[in-house]
């Protein structure tokens, strides 16, 4: 029983370079979403994705893009990350009122 | 802008004793308001969640309290135990269709200590 799976783990970057961050779930759910953890911000929504084939931005988008492949996957892209991007960043699905998230990513930007 | 206010933002509490975890929102059309549990180097997981139409509920050693009129609410952990030691968010959330707009509180680091 997966749940919702997020890869990688960890991830070191350099300031400029760009990466995907991976999630899938396994519970059929419609929605899903991507939030950043940072001390003392509690969990800030960045993008979600309502349906499949349907994204919207949410309170902190700027620096990110998405894609949802299907109903099970949704990627974040980091196109030139910054030292501002170092968080740990959480996948999470939904069927309705309830969100199941994944363990994280916990990434660096030097 | 915050629309969920949690406090406080650290709390510290004996072993055996009562945790209180409070939480303020501003939106009135949420209508459903979980509590999420996230242990260290995991992700939140629900721990219970309550609708605005009663103004209780308990589940084991934990309890929500509800005031509507206040737009307050709060988690109550009775006989805390070092194992209840996590961050707690609160959150509220709302909307039509399959779709729930999730608003999250800041957080509050527990620690119990024996």
């Amino acid at each position: 029983n997966a749940g919702v799976t997020q890869t990688p783990k960890f991830q070191v970057l350099k300031t400029g370079q760009s990466m995907t961050l991976q999630c899938a779930q396994d519970m059929n759910h419609n929605s899903m979403y991507w939030y950043r953890q940072d001390p003392g911000m509690g969990l800030r929504l960045i993008y979600y994705s309502a349906s499949e084939g349907t994204t919207d931005k949410g309170e902190v988008p700027n620096g990110y893009n998405v894609s949802r492949l299907n109903k099970r996957e949704f990627s974040l892209r980091l196109e030139s990350a910054a030292p501002s991007q170092t968080s740990v960043y959480f996948c999470a699905s939904s069927p309705k009122n309830i969100q199941y998230f994944g363990a994280g990513t916990r990434l660096s930007v030097l | 802008q915050q629309q969920v206010k949690q406090s406080p933002q650290s709390l510290i509490v004996q072993k055996g004793g009562i945790s209180i975890i409070n939480c303020a929102y501003e939106n009135t059309a949420f209508d459903y308001f979980p509590w999420y549990q996230q242990f260290p180097g995991k992700g939140p997981a629900l721990l219970i969640a309550i609708r605005p139409d009663v103004s209780e509920k308990k589940e084991g050693r934990f309890t929500i309290s509800f005031n509507k009129s206040a737009k307050q609410f709060s988690l109550h952990i009775m006989d805390s135990q070092p194992g209840d030691s996590a961050t707690y968010f609160c959150a509220a959330s709302g909307g039509s269709g399959g779709y729930q707009k999730v608003t999250f509180g800041t957080g509050t680091k527990l620690q119990v200590i024996p």
